[in-house]
């Protein structure tokens, strides 16, 4: 199975900060990955695909990018409503395997 | 409007059964594949398997392999899961998913999410 390595698995922020996640590969995947928003008692909801394509609908200040192994989410003007668990998901092959998490917070 | 209704949670002793289903609307269930995947109580999420659309091709995570079956009913736009030898650490929100490593990868649809305990 391809393991996911995400960073931080926490971090504290304030509103308009710029925020940057990381997801380490243990194998070439590609631009094979996407990142997810979940709230609690919520079911995830995808942010970006393909590794920086942005979903329908979600809000502009969010981006990703990176191919290979190394990828990254980038909220680039932190808003009230982004606090959440961020994680990330490699869909090149199955087993398809999440990253650790990211729980944003409010400093 | 795209949506997936999972159903057939509960209580179930360890070594018990419980089969899940999902009944998909909105969009056509049969172009696609389906996966289950699962949240344990605090913790991260973990794909658990996937079905293509036409049902002929299965992937299970090794946690459930051997124990848990995937099906789908492409007539009645119902996925299942079937869980058997349950265990305390299948305790779990479990979600119906569009598989996202299938096409189209901006389909994101999961379920509410249906609980299951494996408790005596």
């Amino acid at each position: 199975a391809i393991q996911m390595t995400q960073s931080p698995s926490s971090l504290s922020a304030s509103v308009g900060d710029r925020v940057f996640i990381t997801c380490r590969a243990g194998q070439d995947i590609r631009n094979e990955l996407g990142w997810y928003q979940q709230k609690p008692g919520k079911a995830p909801k995808l942010l970006i695909y393909s590794a920086s394509s942005l979903q329908s609908g979600v809000p502009s200040r969010f981006s990703g990018s990176g191919s290979g192994t190394d990828f990254t989410l980038t909220i680039s003007s932190l808003q009230p409503e982004d606090f959440a668990t961020y994680y990330c998901l490699q869909d090149h092959s199955y087993p398809l395997t999440f990253g650790g998490g990211t729980k944003v917070e409010i400093k | 409007e795209v949506q997936l209704l999972e159903s057939g949670g509960g209580l179930v002793q360890p070594g018990g059964s419980l089969r899940l289903s999902c009944a998909a609307s909105g969009f056509t269930f049969s172009r696609n594949a389906m996966c289950w995947v699962r949240q344990s109580p605090g913790k991260g999420l973990e794909w658990v398997s996937t079905i293509s659309g036409n049902g002929y091709a299965t992937y299970y995570a090794d946690s459930v392999k051997g124990r848990f079956t995937i099906s789908r009913d492409n007539s009645k736009s119902t996925l299942f899961l079937q869980m058997n030898s349950l265990r305390a650490e299948d305790t779990a929100v479990y979600y119906c998913v569009k598989d996202p490593a299938a096409v189209p990868y901006d389909l994101d649809v999961w379920g509410q999410g249906t609980p299951v305990t494996v408790s005596s």
